[in-house]
């Protein structure tokens, strides 16, 4: 069954702390990765998107990573700051437009 | 090109009225998705279009709800007779011809539903 998992569900950092969060995905085949960024009452805004072949793709202070053999996905936040806090979710595709999303993970950023 | 826009914004009607939500893509943006969403959870797909045509719906998309994209322009999605598990945030997101491979959609802010 294609799914997508993210972790954890929620999180709560200080202000200029760096987080990690994680992405699992049994989509096939693959075909792309994005992370998209949702702050409250709007619409998910694309982060990166990373192929097969790519293994790390940044964004300023966003980093992802992506291991296709083990099927993960990290998002790497450096230097956090309040406008962060917003809601990230993975969003996997197989070939076409079939898109699998995860359930998102809640970021909120306190100073 | 502003990006994605939707129409209303929010929207609270009473159970058993019918609402229309209405889409513009982007500009030469042939692919557009309509999606659900409710509190906490990711969005979850309802339907696709290709130009004008209609080429996938999903399970969630009952007999209830209907979407149109007549020019293959702007799309409306419509629900009769709305009941309160349809409240949530309706989403629709657009993308370019395929290029590349990246298959990138862009969403719009969303249509808020109410109904109480």
């Amino acid at each position: 069954k294609n799914q997508v998992e993210q972790s954890p569900q929620s999180l709560i950092i200080l202000e200029g702390k760096n987080c990690t969060l994680q992405c699992n995905y049994t989509v096939s085949p693959f075909s792309n990765l994005r992370w998209y960024k949702q702050d409250t009452g709007r619409g998910p805004v694309s982060l990166t998107i990373m192929t097969f072949s790519e293994n790390t793709k940044s964004n300023g202070r966003y980093t992802a990573t992506l291991d296709a053999d083990t099927k993960q996905s990290s998002l790497h936040i450096t230097a956090s700051q309040l406008s962060d806090s917003a809601s990230y979710i993975c969003v996997v595709s197989v070939a076409g437009n079939q898109f699998y999303f995860g359930t998102g993970t809640s970021l909120t950023v306190i100073p | 090109d502003t990006g994605v826009s939707q129409d209303p914004r929010h929207k609270i009607t009473k159970r058993g009225q019918n609402v229309t939500f209405r889409c513009d893509p982007i500009s030469e943006h042939n692919r557009l998705y309509w999606y659900r969403q409710t509190l906490g959870q990711g969005p979850e797909f309802l339907t696709y279009f290709q130009n004008e045509a209609q080429l996938e719906k999903s399970r969630l998309l009952s007999d209830r709800f209907s979407a149109e994209r007549p020019k293959g322009s702007f799309s409306t999605l419509e629900i009769q007779r709305t009941e309160q598990g349809d409240s949530a945030m309706y989403l629709c997101a657009s993308s370019p011809p395929t290029s590349g491979g990246t298959n990138e959609q862009f969403f719009g802010p969303g249509t808020r539903l109410t109904v109480l």
